[in-house]
């Protein structure tokens, strides 16, 4: 039972572009949702969260908005650079309960 | 500061021996987890450590076990080894939720092969 959803194994974008990655979840229990950024060989690198209190988190390029109502949230990168090509992981977690459930990843090419 | 530390970064064992996997944490976090990353699939959580104590399991057999130590340190024991335990092994340390700013700082992972 996949209770976080990537539905894009992957996306291109052109650099200087806005890059929107989507993050279905299930569970409505969820109440803290994270971005990870993952190079190879690397461990995930935690990018930007949002509380379920919330509706939108911005840091510098990367803005996070959550849709409670169709449990949905996305990931904008704008501009789109090169080194921001890399896998990228939606990740959620309920308060109280420490685990963090993933998605399965999608891989973000920028093209130069 | 230090980030995770992981050992080693690769493996390879047969199926049926034991293996042990090693994590040093960020300086000042005293929570250890443990997630398994199969190939094309995103990490699934095995289990945490808080204060030398497991806080919260995955859906893993006990053959899967860990350890953390008063330093915060920690180990995943994984014994009777199968194929489809061949992942990468990722250990991720935290602060507590509710302590600071709530996201894990992962280590670079261990691949194991299990042939």
């Amino acid at each position: 039972d996949q209770q976080v959803k990537q539905n894009s194994p992957s996306l291109s974008v052109q650099e200087g572009r806005i890059s929107i990655l989507n993050c279905d979840y299930t569970n409505s229990m969820f109440d803290y949702f994270l971005w990870y950024k993952k190079y190879p060989a690397e461990g995930p690198t935690f990018l930007i969260s949002i509380s379920s209190i919330k509706d939108k988190n911005e840091d510098g390029r990367f803005t996070v908005f959550l849709n409670k109502s169709a449990k949905h949230l996305s990931l904008h990168i704008v501009p789109s650079q090169p080194g921001d090509s890399a896998v990228y992981f939606c990740a959620a977690s309920a308060f109280g309960n420490e685990k963090l459930t993933f998605g399965t990843g999608t891989r973000l090419t920028i093209i130069p | 500061e230090t980030g995770v530390t992981q050992s080693p970064t690769h493996l390879i064992k047969t199926r049926g021996q034991q293996v042990t996997l090693r994590c040093s944490s960020q300086s000042g976090h005293n929570t250890v987890s443990w997630y398994q990353q199969a190939l094309g699939q995103g990490p699934q959580f095995i289990f945490q450590y808080y204060r030398e104590e497991e806080n919260g399991r995955g859906n893993f057999p006990p053959r899967f076990s860990g350890l953390q130590f008063p330093n915060y340190s920690s180990e995943l024991n994984v014994n009777a080894l199968e194929l489809d335990d061949s992942a990468l092994y990722l250990c991720a340390s935290s602060l507590p939720q509710g302590q600071g700013n709530y996201g894990y700082t992962f280590g670079s992972g261990t691949r194991l092969t299990v042939v």
